[in-house]
């Protein structure tokens, strides 16, 4: 098993661009999540998919963002008129349908100037 | 007050030294506890997994949790320099998606 990845691994974008990153799980896991992680904390959640569905969403997780898994499979996350305050390491994770261990990837880091 | 609270250290410790690092938390329906390693701007790393109470040992590492203390450990038997990293308590609910609540990680540094 390849463990999970996520692209980009850096991405710097200006105050009101719209950036989208990437996650993709281990293979045949079918719950993923997300987690942003700003320094000096521990990553927080904003979101979780089972399968395709969305099955939950974080109050972290303003009109500004939004998740998809369209077949299920990899998930893409959207930040749209970024503001300095999602400056953070974006991270995702996967686990399988028999366990509770999640599985995460090596994280997007994203800076807004 | 947070869910989960962890010292975040930093805590320096020589090589071979035992370390112990600890998490307390508040939500007495946690019932799945974790522990990740993470270096610097990299993700975290999977260390440890128990369920419920009681002691579980891999390797160097144990960890212990205490639910009638809602207090967890974990225990580095002679730590190498390469330990050194940030620490991260985590745990989660039955049901519910199982989305993990995290400590604030303890920076630990092993000196030769």
């Amino acid at each position: 098993d390849t463990g999970v990845s996520q692209d980009p691994r850096h991405k710097i974008t200006k105050r009101g661009q719209n950036v989208t990153f990437r996650c993709d799980p281990i293979s045949e896991h079918n719950r993923l999540y997300w987690y942003r992680q700003t320094l000096g904390q521990g990553p927080e959640f904003l979101t979780y998919f089972q399968n395709e569905a969305q099955l939950e969403k974080s109050r972290l997780l303003s009109d500004r963002f939004s998740a998809e898994r369209p077949k299920g499979s990899f998930s893409t996350l959207e930040i749209q008129r970024t503001e300095q305050g999602d400056s953070a390491m974006y991270l995702c994770a996967s686990r399988g349908q028999a366990s509770y261990e999640q599985y995460f990837g090596p994280g997007t880091r994203l800076t807004v100037t | 007050q947070k869910e989960v609270e962890q010292d975040p250290g930093p805590l320096s410790v020589p090589e071979g030294a035992i370390v112990s690092l600890n998490c307390t938390y508040s939500n007495s329906a946690f019932q799945y506890f974790m522990w990740y390693r993470q270096y610097s701007r990299k993700g975290p790393e999977l260390l440890m997994y128990t369920y419920s109470s009681g002691n579980k040992e891999d390797g160097r590492f144990t960890a212990q949790v205490d639910k009638s203390s809602k207090y967890i450990s974990l225990f580095i038997r002679d730590s190498q320099p390469s330990d050194s990293a940030t620490y991260l308590c985590a745990m989660s609910l039955t049901g519910g998606g199982n989305k993990l609540t995290f400590g604030t990680g303890t920076q630990l540094k092993v000196e030769l």
